[in-house]
């Protein structure tokens, strides 16, 4: 059982927006800002959000985060067959002293 | 060019040591955090904990304190994940990551390519 929540699953159609949710406490995201990880078969991890809503570099504008109390979200935009990906959020803890990953959310784009 | 390279795949049998490695270049070793992330057949990702280099400053994951052990070699710019009796259940894909800046928090914005840990009797 993950600190952090995220639905198992999340799907769209091209070009569609989607968001995927994590739910957490006030020892993680009700502390500490929300990062978001993009994992595809057969490779690294990649930093897709950082400090909540910042957009590395080289990250299209198409994927957005936002945080809100306990509660954060991704949002995809102009969904691409390129996105079908898992995607992980995750957040420092306070009480652990640790950072914490949601369980991951697998995105099917249909 | 700044990387991240994780030593080879490894298989072994329960109750083994193991060190697996995770060599930096391309930026000062000793100013950003290095962590490990665990992803067992089929399931998500796992924080196992981080260290930095520049004063060996190390926190564990609650699940994984006291069965691993998180190290850095200034000198090697290399960091090590190790495991003194290895189980069954150690059997993963392990990655190495660096943070996004000096500031300890969960953004990891450099990632190794991992390595695959086996263990098998």
């Amino acid at each position: 059982q993950s600190v952090l929540t995220q639905p198992p699953s999340a799907s769209g159609t091209p070009g569609q927006r989607v968001t995927i949710s994590c739910s957490g406490s006030s020892s993680n995201i009700g502390s500490n800002p929300v990062n978001w990880f993009q994992h595809l078969p057969g490779a690294a991890p990649k930093l897709l959000i950082y400090s909540s809503n910042q957009r590395p570099s080289g990250v299209p504008d198409r994927f957005s985060g936002s945080k809100s109390g306990t509660s954060a979200s991704l949002a995809i935009s102009g969904l691409q067959s390129g996105d079908e990906a898992d995607y992980y959020c995750a957040a420092w803890d306070d009480s652990l002293d640790a950072s914490v990953f949601g369980g991951g959310t697998k995105l099917t784009v249909l | 060019e700044v990387q991240l390279v994780q030593s080879g795949a490894e298989v072994k049998k329960p109750g083994e040591s193991l060190n697996i490695s995770c060599k930096a270049s391309g930026y000062t070793f000793t100013t950003y955090w290095i962590g490990w992330v665990r992803q067992q057949p089929g399931k998500g990702l796992e924080w196992m904990g981080i260290i930095y280099p520049g004063d060996s400053d190390t926190r564990y994951s609650p699940s994984f304190q006291g069965h691993v052990t998180i190290s850095a070699d200034k000198s090697f710019r290399t960091a090590y994940l190790q495991w003194s009796n290895l189980r069954a259940s150690d059997t993963a894909m392990y990655y190495c990551m660096r943070s996004l800046s000096m500031i300890i928090s969960g953004a990891f914005d450099l990632w190794g390519q991992g390595t695959v840990v086996r263990v098998s009797s």
